[in-house]
């Protein structure tokens, strides 16, 4: 069946470092690919998403490029602030199956000021 | 703006009490999901609804129950909680593909709420 694997925590980086969680995932079919964000004591909030291969979703400075061809949606961004300090799950769904929603593990990130 | 809603937030009861996880959106979506999520965060899924009427198990089996009378209002009921029901609980809900607020791009979308955090001692 479907899955998605992420990198394993927790991920600790000085402010402004430069930051990749890496996302892979299997799928048989054409799955749209998310990153969610979940603050501390808070509900998941969707960070940003792709719906098809060489799409690039970006939001808050984050981006990661749907790649078929390597099947992965890493996320990346330039320059990380505290704030950013979170747990990040990919995910993936395929609206031409049950579009139902796989989660990856969650990585946890922490930035240090 | 977030609109589902869970409530309570944090409860802490004794063994064989009966609680309901109450929770309710209010942006028309017509399936709506109940998530576990354990100390090392990985999130499972426990119950989901398409619609009205419609309620399925999701892969991780739990002793709960849900309901699905209202399109609104999806609750969450443990019948006699124990220790091992400590948890977090996550609501969320989203849009059939092809509904407005869908979009083109036909990705099932996640709204959730903040969470019950659920202790039974």
């Amino acid at each position: 069946g479907d899955s998605v694997t992420q990198m394993e925590g927790p991920v600790t980086l000085s402010e402004e470092a430069f930051l990749t969680i890496n996302c892979t995932y299997t799928a048989t079919g054409y799955p749209s690919l998310f990153w969610y964000v979940q603050y501390p004591g808070e509900g998941l909030q969707l960070l940003l998403k792709a719906t098809k291969a060489d799409d690039k979703g970006s939001n808050k400075g984050f981006e990661a490029t749907y790649r078929k061809e390597t099947t992965s949606f890493h996320l990346e961004k330039g320059s990380v602030q505290v704030s950013d300090s979170a747990v990040y799950f990919c995910a993936l769904s395929d609206s031409h199956r049950d579009d139902k929603i796989i989660f990856g593990k969650g990585t946890r990130l922490h930035i240090l000021p | 703006e977030a609109d589902i809603y869970q409530t309570p937030r944090y409860l802490v009861i004794g063994t064989g009490k009966k609680i309901t996880l109450e929770c309710s959106q209010t942006m028309g979506h017509d399936k709506m999901y109940w998530y576990q999520q354990d100390p090392g965060m990985e999130l499972h899924l426990i119950h989901y609804s398409y619609g009205v009427n419609s309620t399925e198990k999701g892969d991780l089996s739990s002793e709960s129950t849900v309901s699905r009378i209202r399109t609104e209002h999806f609750p969450l009921t443990l019948e006699s909680a124990r220790p091992s029901h400590t948890s977090q609980y996550l609501c969320a809900s989203s849009v059939t593909l092809g509904v407005a607020g869908g979009g083109p791009s036909g990705a099932n979308v996640l709204t959730f709420g903040a969470g019950s955090r659920l202790t039974v001692l």
